[in-house]
């Protein structure tokens, strides 16, 4: 296992489009947080899962966004009806056991919402 | 609610010198964790350094250390001997301590290092 993926790299969409992107841990890691990253700005925290459970959401996560990870190992994220300001990096990270734990992350989704 | 700042949007040394990156946050926690998160152009984030805040002894890792000033709250990276790889955007983090919840992390807006040759 080479470290954590997400599927597309890139997405272009119109606006009031559905999109939906996938991430795939670290075998063997039971946290999985996505958070999302615009320019020049630092990640800012969406929502984590430890196995196939959603254990905390950000006030960032509005009902367009929903994100799932049903068998504890791979997640969706999917943004309803985007809008302009829903175009971003977003990232997925995971790790193993406890808080101190290192988060590796993956290489991001480029969303642009035209 | 938890805040970090990095006053410092870029800086550019020569390689070889010691640049030191500043940082400081606010939270409500007694215990915590920080970290030192560096993403290099087009390419992942990756950890560099991580503290424990009720652990007094600054973390070092080969050229990077950090300056933990609990009271001040204040969480510098030194990195010493700079190399041309070192150029990235370094992110400063926080999270707290917690049994079972609150598990994200908190980023500042980052500082952009340029090593110059």
């Amino acid at each position: 296992d080479t470290g954590v993926s997400q599927n597309p790299r890139h997405k272009i969409t119109k606006r009031g489009q559905n999109v939906t992107f996938r991430c795939d841990p670290i075998s063997e890691h039971n946290r999985l947080y996505w958070y999302r990253q615009t320019l020049g700005q630092g990640p800012e925290f969406l929502t984590y899962f430890q196995n196939e459970a959603q254990l905390e959401k950000s006030r960032l996560l509005s009902d367009r966004f929903s994100a799932e990870r049903p068998k504890g190992s791979f997640s969706t994220l999917e943004i309803q009806r985007t809008e302009q300001g829903d175009s971003a990096m977003y990232l997925c990270a995971s790790s193993f056991g406890t808080n101190y734990n290192e988060q590796f992350f993956g290489p991001g989704t480029r969303l642009t919402v035209l | 609610a938890q805040t970090v700042t990095q006053s410092q949007p870029e800086m550019s040394v020569q390689e070889a010198e010691t640049v030191t990156l500043s940082c400081t946050y606010d939270t409500s926690e007694n215990n915590y964790y920080l970290f030192w998160y560096k993403q290099p152009p087009s390419r992942q984030m990756i950890l560099v350094i991580r503290q424990e805040a009720y652990k007094q002894q600054n973390a070092t890792e080969n050229r990077f250390s950090v300056n933990f000033q609990k009271a001040a709250k204040s969480f510098s990276l030194k990195i010493s001997d700079s190399q041309l790889g070192d150029t990235a955007m370094y992110f400063c983090a926080q999270k707290p301590h917690s049994g079972g919840g609150a598990d994200g992390l908190t980023f500042g807006k980052g500082t952009h290092l340029i090593i110059q040759p």
